[in-house]
């Protein structure tokens, strides 16, 4: 099946930094990718779509400048959290479609102290 | 919009028994896909089965199968002969135009030795 690597696993900021996750997709090329965040013990919420080569569409309530998405190639979105508070410390889950198939990263755990 | 509902916040199953996990959605849309993913304390998220809308037979895959009840808008999962290795969260889902999955609140199973 298709593999999908996220990076880094586990990162530790310091509130008001920015932090960069990668999410890859390693045997297969993705236009479209999906961000994901999840608090303990409960649901995935989509936060947006990402479109290589275009604007990532994001959801309602989700703020698209402090949650920048970049799909710069068919392999790679990073989704960048800038000026990091507490209240962002979560755990985010990237995945990419593929016919009608969601595979997803193995997701990043952000806190932020 | 399309909504999933999962009524059972936690199961528990004794090992080798079965258990259902109840999953219901709501849509006007006549072709979509439904999943159940598993996700162990890995934070993983594992597809365990899938079905098209489109396909009156119920899917299986070993010891995962579903009752699709496509007018009652139902779609319930079975594992049986639990292992304690299926302790995990489970996530029903929807996906209509390869663009736009939900997801359930999830329901934690636990399987007891």
């Amino acid at each position: 099946g298709a593999v999908v690597s996220q990076h880094p696993s586990r990162v530790i900021c310091k509130s008001g930094t920015s932090v960069k996750i990668e999410c890859r997709s390693l045997d297969f090329q993705a236009t479209t990718m999906f961000w994901y965040r999840q608090f303990p013990k409960q649901s995935l919420m989509l936060m947006a779509t990402s479109n290589e080569g275009s604007k990532a569409t994001y959801e309602q309530g989700v703020e698209k400048d402090k949650f920048l998405i970049n799909h710069a190639s068919l392999t790679l979105s990073t989704l960048t959290v800038t000026s990091a508070h507490p209240e962002d410390s979560s755990f985010y889950i990237c995945s990419a479609m593929v016919d009608y198939e969601q595979y997803f990263g193995p997701g990043t755990r952000l806190t932020v102290t | 919009a399309q909504t999933v509902t999962q009524s059972q916040p936690e199961m528990s199953v004794q090992e080798a028994e079965t258990v259902t996990l109840s999953c219901t959605y709501d849509t006007s849309e006549n072709n979509y896909y439904l999943f159940w993913y598993k996700q162990p304390p890995s934070r993983q998220m594992i597809l365990v089965i899938r079905q098209e809308a489109y396909k009156q037979q119920n899917a299986t895959e070993n010891r995962f199968s579903v009752n699709f009840q496509k007018a009652a808008k139902s779609f319930s999962l079975k594992i049986s002969d639990s292992q304690l290795g299926d302790t995990a969260m489970y996530f029903c889902a929807f996906l209509y135009n390869n663009n736009d999955m939900r997801f359930g609140a999830g329901t934690r199973l636990t399987v007891k030795p």
